[in-house]
């Protein structure tokens, strides 16, 4: 069973556009992020939720919107697209938010987002 | 700037030989993180060390945390083509509430 799951795992779309991507982990785990990988690799956290509550929300701009229905799906929302956008976004689950650096976090494949 | 970077940035080794990276940080930290990430997938975890711990071993793994400079190595022993992949170390910082800062990982070519 996958642990942490992403979809779509491609998106190709035009600028101005707005779309979603889903994420879903059955860890039991209480914290869900959501990353985004650049062209150079570099992985830099954009949110994270503990139990459907937002507690890191770094300066991204607020045409992202994540949205938790439960502790177990963490979504993004994108709005007018832009060509800056295009990288890898990766879901990720912890065990809870407290000692991140005590424990592993697990991560989805990736959703690789080509902005055309 | 990044609290992680890893160096080298890209390292080719033939198979059967040691690879070695390293990562260098700049605030205090408790704890240390390596993960792995294949072409086209998400990290995996492959070990974490405490900051009270010099040397952790993983199988072929072994992992070396020096407080004093700052500083970790990770040593993959007797490589494997599977080995293929791109390595980062990740600590954690506090600005409110916690977060793991990733370095740029190291790309590891292993050879047959």
């Amino acid at each position: 069973d996958t642990a942490v799951s992403q979809t779509p795992k491609y998106l190709v779309t035009q600028m101005g556009n707005d779309k979603s991507i889903k994420c879903e982990q059955n860890l039991g785990h209480d914290t869900m992020y959501w990353y985004k990988q650049d062209s150079k690799k570099f992985l830099k956290i954009m949110f994270s939720y503990n139990n459907k509550e937002l507690i890191i929300n770094e300066t991204v701009p607020n045409r992202f919107s994540p949205k938790s229905p439960d502790k177990a799906h963490l979504n993004l929302h994108i709005n007018s697209l832009e060509l800056g956008d295009s990288a890898v976004y990766f879901c990720a689950s912890s065990q809870d938010k407290s000692q991140v650096g005590n424990q592993p976090q697990h991560f989805g494949d990736g959703t690789r987002l080509s902005i055309l | 700037s990044q609290q992680g970077e890893e160096d080298p940035q890209a390292l080719s080794i033939q198979e059967g030989e040691n690879a070695t990276m390293n990562c260098s940080y700049k605030t205090s930290i408790n704890n240390l993180q390596w993960y792995r990430q294949n072409s086209g997938r998400g990290l995996v975890h492959l070990i974490l060390i405490r900051s009270n711990e010099r040397e952790k071993h993983s199988g072929r793994l072994r992992v070396t945390l020096d407080t004093s400079k700052k500083s970790s190595s990770l040593l993959i022993t007797a490589s494997r083509a599977a080995d293929t992949a791109s390595y980062f170390c990740a600590t954690a910082i506090i600005q409110g509430a916690q977060k793991l800062v990733f370095g740029q990982g190291t790309r590891l070519t292993i050879n047959p």
